[in-house]
């Protein structure tokens, strides 16, 4: 079946530090991919999503290319602000929508 | 403003009491979802709707219902909640370009 594995968190780092979350992806088809995030007490938003291979999704300064050779999406952002404190998923779209389990973000000043 | 709606956003019960999970959304979409999140294990579809009148599981259906008598709402229902169904539910609906909008959550505890 189709399955999403991320990093497992919590990932801390310091305002404007690079921020990559690793998502790789088992599936039967070509899926659309996405990352949803979490902020506290709230539900999920889209963040950015890539529909084939080599896309790139953006977004609020998160970028994540879609990458079919190593069946991998991973999040990146080059300077991080405290207010991107939330929980990342990555999910993919084959039929149903598959979730990762989720990668807390934890930025300081 | 276009929004998916949930209520009571937070409910305490005791074990064996019906209870029902309103979902409401204003986009006119087709698909709709409940989800479950629960710590270390993400979220999991609980039951999907394609649309009016037609439901089917999803990953972990066992104690939920649902219907879809219209095509905003789509509440899930516990029968008879026991303890092991205390978790975070979340209702999303699904656009023309798979986008999911989640509503803000309902909180379950069951004693």
């Amino acid at each position: 079946g189709n399955s999403v594995t991320q990093m497992e968190g919590p990932v801390t780092l310091s305002e404007e530090a690079f921020l990559t979350i690793n998502c790789t992806y088992t599936a039967t088809g070509y899926p659309s991919l996405f990352w949803y995030v979490q902020y506290p007490g709230e539900g999920l938003q889209l963040l950015l999503k890539a529909t084939k291979a080599d896309d790139k999704g953006s977004n609020k300064g998160f970028e994540a290319t879609y990458r079919k050779e190593t069946t991998s999406f991973h999040l990146e952002k080059g300077s991080v602000q405290v207010s991107d404190s939330a929980v990342y998923f990555c999910a993919l779209l084959y039929s149903t929508l598959t979730f990762g389990k989720g990668t807390m973000l934890l930025v300081s000043p | 403003e276009a929004q998916v709606t949930q209520n009571p956003r937070y409910l305490i019960t005791v074990t064996g009491k019906k209870l029902t999970v309103t979902c409401s959304q204003n986009m006119n979409h087709e698909y709709m979802s409940w989800y479950r999140q629960d710590p270390g294990l993400g979220l999991r579809q609980i039951y999907y709707s394609m649309n009016v009148e037609v439901t089917d599981k999803g990953d972990v259906p066992e104690g939920y219902k649902v219907s879809r008598k219209e095509k905003r709402n789509f509440p899930l229902i516990l029968e008879s909640p026991s303890p092991n169904q205390t978790s975070l539910y979340f209702c999303a609906s699904t656009s023309d370009t798979d986008t999911q909008y989640f509503g803000p959550g309902t909180r379950l505890t069951v004693l």
